[in-house]
């Protein structure tokens, strides 16, 4: 079954800096991956996904952008955040306990001050 | 347009009572899958249980159980004999092939068992 592997697990930043949070996986080739969000308590709000390398959608718009530069890498980034851009970050990826669930990284927790 | 409803969004029992977490979704789908995670106080999300549209047989494993009705779009979750350590914050999700199979959530129920 596949890991994966969410970086840094928490972090604090100044309003208008830089962000970029890591998602890898091991277990697995070509993984669909997807970046969510959970802000203020509790919603999960699907911020990208990727089918494959290079390739991303996204579902809302917003101050962040997502790259995947490789097979089992997937990234997200600002480049001014934002107050709003607080949240608790995670990572998914289907397989661990079936085709079809998603499994989740243990998440990123961002406190834009 | 696809959408998962939690209409409750806390419940509080004493430990020993049984609770319901309801659910209900739309989506104009033949096929998709329904799912409920739970989120401890750790943050991270737990699979818990996964049902395909054409399986409507209701579940149980140890204290939980599912009941999906398709004709009510509905998919609840019991737990009997509630514990403290089923306090957590529980998801219903909907996922349709498409747009990356990605996972629609519902908003939540927060679940507090107290002893």
């Amino acid at each position: 079954s596949q890991t994966i592997h969410q970086w840094p697990a928490t972090l604090v930043q100044p309003v208008g800096s830089p962000l970029s949070l890591e998602c890898t996986v091991e277990g697995t080739s070509n993984p669909n991956l997807y970046w969510y969000r959970q802000a203020a308590g509790r919603g999960l709000q699907l911020l990208f996904y990727s089918v494959g390398i290079g390739q991303i959608s996204s579902e809302v718009p917003q101050n962040l952008s997502a790259s995947r530069p490789q097979d089992r890498q997937f990234i997200l980034s600002s480049k001014k955040l934002l107050l709003s851009d607080s949240g608790f970050y995670l990572c998914a990826c289907p397989g661990g306990s079936g085709a079809n669930v998603l499994t989740f990284g243990a998440g990123s927790r961002l406190t834009v001050l | 347009a696809q959408k998962v409803t939690q209409a409750q969004t806390e419940i509080s029992v004493v430990e020993k009572e049984d609770v319901t977490l309801d659910c209900v979704y739309e989506t104009r789908d033949t096929t998709y899958y329904l799912f409920w995670y739970k989120q401890p106080p750790s943050g991270e999300l737990v699979f818990l249980i996964r049902r395909n549209s054409f399986d409507e047989q209701n579940e149980i494993s140890g204290r939980y159980s599912w009941n999906f009705q398709k004709s009510t779009s509905s998919f609840n979750f019991t737990i009997t004999a509630s514990q403290v350590v089923d306090s957590a914050v529980y998801f219903c999700a909907l996922r349709v092939w498409g747009q990356g199979g990605k996972l629609i959530f519902g908003q939540g129920t927060e679940l507090s068992v107290k002893p």
